[in-house]
């Protein structure tokens, strides 16, 4: 059964580093790109990126280039989004999602990871 | 890269049809044969139902059907159902130099 668990809920404040988690089962991990979604409260869904962890090879959507960095270790099939200095503005429910087809964000996805950026 | 255009929201009567319609451009959804759509519960992350414009994923119900014309794409949920009520999100890929994905703007969707 395929499944992404992601790591839990994050409180930091503005200025902090992050990095969130998301570990993947029940398939070969090298041979799926793995995307980054974001849902601010009460918005619709923004993707962020994707990382192929076979080879780290990376494609971010031009609004993310440079605010968050992808990367994948394939030795324990976890993806990571991670940010250097949160904003307030980060704040917002983060997801995995498996890319199976190449037209598809995601087919499988994980349960979320919820940001919280407050002072 | 601007999000894809659907209604905010659509409502019917159980046992009728609705449609969420899910308006890109010629560099999205007019551009290739890659529109999905996602059904989002309350407090739930986002279901695969529709694929490759009109393909549904092992297990979803095939009151579920997908189809586009143009710069159009639409969703239809056939039989509406209470358990249907759900946050609907259209999804195209995109390729301007840098390959990636657009979603819409999503439709709430409520049985009367």
């Amino acid at each position: 059964e395929v499944q992404l668990v992601q790591s839990g809920a994050e409180v930091k404040k503005p200025g902090e580093s992050l990095k969130i988690a998301c570990k993947a089962s029940g398939y070969i991990f090298t041979t799926y790109w793995i995307g980054w979604v974001r849902q601010m409260p009460g918005k619709g869904l923004e993707w962020m990126g994707m990382i192929f962890p076979a080879d780290s090879d990376t494609r971010y959507s031009p609004s993310f280039e440079g605010q968050v960095t992808i990367s994948a270790d394939m030795f324990i099939n976890t993806a990571y989004l991670q940010w250097s200095s949160l904003e307030a503005s980060d704040t917002a429910m983060y997801y995995c999602a498996r890319r199976a087809t190449f037209g598809t964000a995601g087919d499988f996805w994980g349960q979320g990871t919820l940001v919280t950026a407050s002072s | 890269q601007s999000a894809l255009t659907q209604p905010a929201s659509v409502s019917g009567s159980p046992g009728q049809s609705i449609t969420i319609s899910c308006t890109g451009t010629s560099s999205d959804v007019g551009g290739n044969n890659y529109v999905s759509w996602y059904q989002q519960r309350p407090g739930k992350a986002p279901k695969l139902i529709i694929y490759d414009v009109t393909s549904r994923p092992s297990g979803v119900s095939n009151r579920f059907s997908g189809s586009k014309s143009g710069n159009t794409a639409s969703l239809t949920i056939s039989g509406l159902q209470t358990e249907d009520e759900a946050d609907y999100y259209c999804s195209s890929y995109t390729d301007n130099g840098t390959p990636f994905y657009v979603f819409g703007t999503g439709t709430r969707v409520t049985a009367l």
